[in-house]
């Protein structure tokens, strides 16, 4: 089955930027997602990249996509004490409208 | 955008009792509806997903006469655990997809914490 994967903890200091990085394995993977959960809430959609783009950016977020490789990267620059949180990457092919989610990845913003 | 409510936020039962957990779409019409199971420390595990009017389709591995779906009317599912014990302790989210098939967008409820004494 299709299978995603994250590193589980990324530390940074306030200000600088923030990568965070996503492998899968499914290359029927239609949309790719990034979404942000804090504690005791449910997920909020961060962005999203359709497959056949290399690269979205919104605002302080960048998502590049190497499709080759099946590898989902997330870039917040600027990176605030407010972006502490767990980040999930996730895909979905076509015809399955459900997400199959990385483990997540807990973002700490140091001061 | 567009909004999922779930409720309720957290609940505590005891072991035994059967626990019901509703998902609604606020201002969208969802055809189908998603269940996810979230341990502490852990990815969400997709449960089940729960079309309208008919039944909900399970994952591999979850009981469906334990989790009881009910996919009513094109706002409301709803997540039944029935008799509920320790190990059913989880955070539970369900999600609903707007617009065209293959979903880009999927918004999902704030989560239900279940603890099951």
């Amino acid at each position: 089955g299709e299978d995603v994967e994250q590193s589980l903890f990324l530390s940074v200091r306030e200000g600088d930027s923030s990568v965070i990085n996503c492998t899968y394995t499914d290359s029927s993977s239609t949309y790719l997602y990034w979404y942000k959960q804090e504690p005791g809430a449910g997920l909020q959609l961060l962005t999203y990249i359709f497959s056949n783009m290399d690269m979205k950016q919104d605002q302080r977020l960048t998502v590049l996509l190497n499709k080759k490789d099946k590898h989902l990267s997330l870039r917040i620059a600027d990176t605030q004490t407010g972006d502490s949180a767990i980040y999930f990457c996730a895909e979905a092919d076509t015809g399955r409208r459900a997400l199959t989610f990385g483990s997540g990845t807990r973002l700490q913003v140091q001061p | 955008g567009a909004v999922v409510s779930q409720h309720p936020s957290w609940v505590i039962c005891k072991s035994g009792t059967s626990v019901k957990i509703e998902c609604r779409s606020l201002d969208f019409q969802a055809t189908t509806m998603f269940w996810y199971r979230q341990f502490p420390k852990q990815s969400l595990m997709l449960m089940a997903t729960s079309n309208e009017g008919s039944k909900a389709t399970y994952e591999q591995g979850v009981e469906k006469d334990k989790f009881l779906i009910n996919h009513a009317s094109l706002t409301l599912s709803t997540l039944t655990v029935t008799s509920a014990h320790p190990e059913d302790s989880s955070f539970y989210i369900c999600s609903a997809s707007e617009g065209r098939p293959g979903g880009e967008k999927l918004f999902f409820g704030s989560g239900t914490q279940l603890s099951v004494l």
